[in-house]
């Protein structure tokens, strides 16, 4: 079963407007924690946000925020006021805590092509 | 450094020939992740390094492919006998060790087999 489920291949949304990026995960893990990575063209991976499970407030950062919906295990992306420089591909990852020693890595989604029109 | 480093930025080789990516990870980052990422792909885990312990390589798609990484820091990739289906981008990434520290990712290998 795929640990990180992003259903959104491609996205579209005007600039100014805010969109919304799906995230699924499944984990059986109590400790957790949930990434967001943008990939522009250029292929560099640059970190978003961080939400960990225990987190009771939902995780901010500038125009980004994620609703993090911990029963129906959602994470979503969503950014505000959006601009022409946000589109790139976006993805949602997870890195498990397990007792006993973990590799800790982050299992990736497939990610959401977001694209921005003028 | 500030960042994570990877050399080559691009390689072009030759099917059947070896070839080996190295990596820099930030300073005092316990924890080194290669990744694979094919054209308009994900991520693909191949294999992870935490301080001295036995390295975790259960995402190697091959025997062809080998990594290791010297005195906790530098790691290399290698690629023997590389095949048309190794084109991909290679990513290293580093972290500290924990379920709250993100990656850093490098910029990544373009390897290109012709």
């Amino acid at each position: 079963a795929q640990k990180i489920t992003q259903t959104q291949p491609g996205m579209f949304v005007q600039e100014k407007e805010a969109v919304t990026l799906d995230c699924t995960y499944d984990t059986s893990d109590q400790s957790y924690g949930l990434f967001w990575y943008k990939q522009p063209s250029s292929g560099e991976m640059i970190f978003l946000i961080y939400q960990g499970s225990y987190d009771e407030q939902n995780a901010t950062e500038g125009r980004y925020s994620l609703n993090f919906q911990k029963a129906r295990k959602s994470a979503n992306l969503v950014i505000s006021a959006s601009q022409l420089g946000d589109s790139a591909m976006y993805f949602c990852a997870m890195r498990e805590g397990r007792s006993g020693g973990s590799n800790y890595k982050l299992t990736f989604g497939k990610g959401t092509l977001l694209t921005v029109n003028p | 450094g500030a960042g994570v480093s990877q050399s080559p930025s691009n390689k072009v080789t030759e099917k059947g020939k070896d070839v080996e990516l190295r990596c820099d990870p930030i300073s005092g980052h316990t924890a080194l992740y290669w990744y694979r990422q094919s054209l308009g792909q994900g991520l693909e885990f191949l294999i992870y390094f935490q301080g001295n312990s036995a390295p975790d390589k259960s995402g190697l798609p091959s025997d062809r492919f080998s990594a290791e990484r010297t005195g906790g820091s530098v790691s290399t990739l290698t690629i023997q006998r590389t095949q048309q289906e190794d084109s991909a981008v290679y990513l290293c990434a580093s972290s500290h060790r924990g379920i709250n520290y993100g990656y850093t990712f490098g910029s990544g290998t373009r390897l290109t087999v012709v």
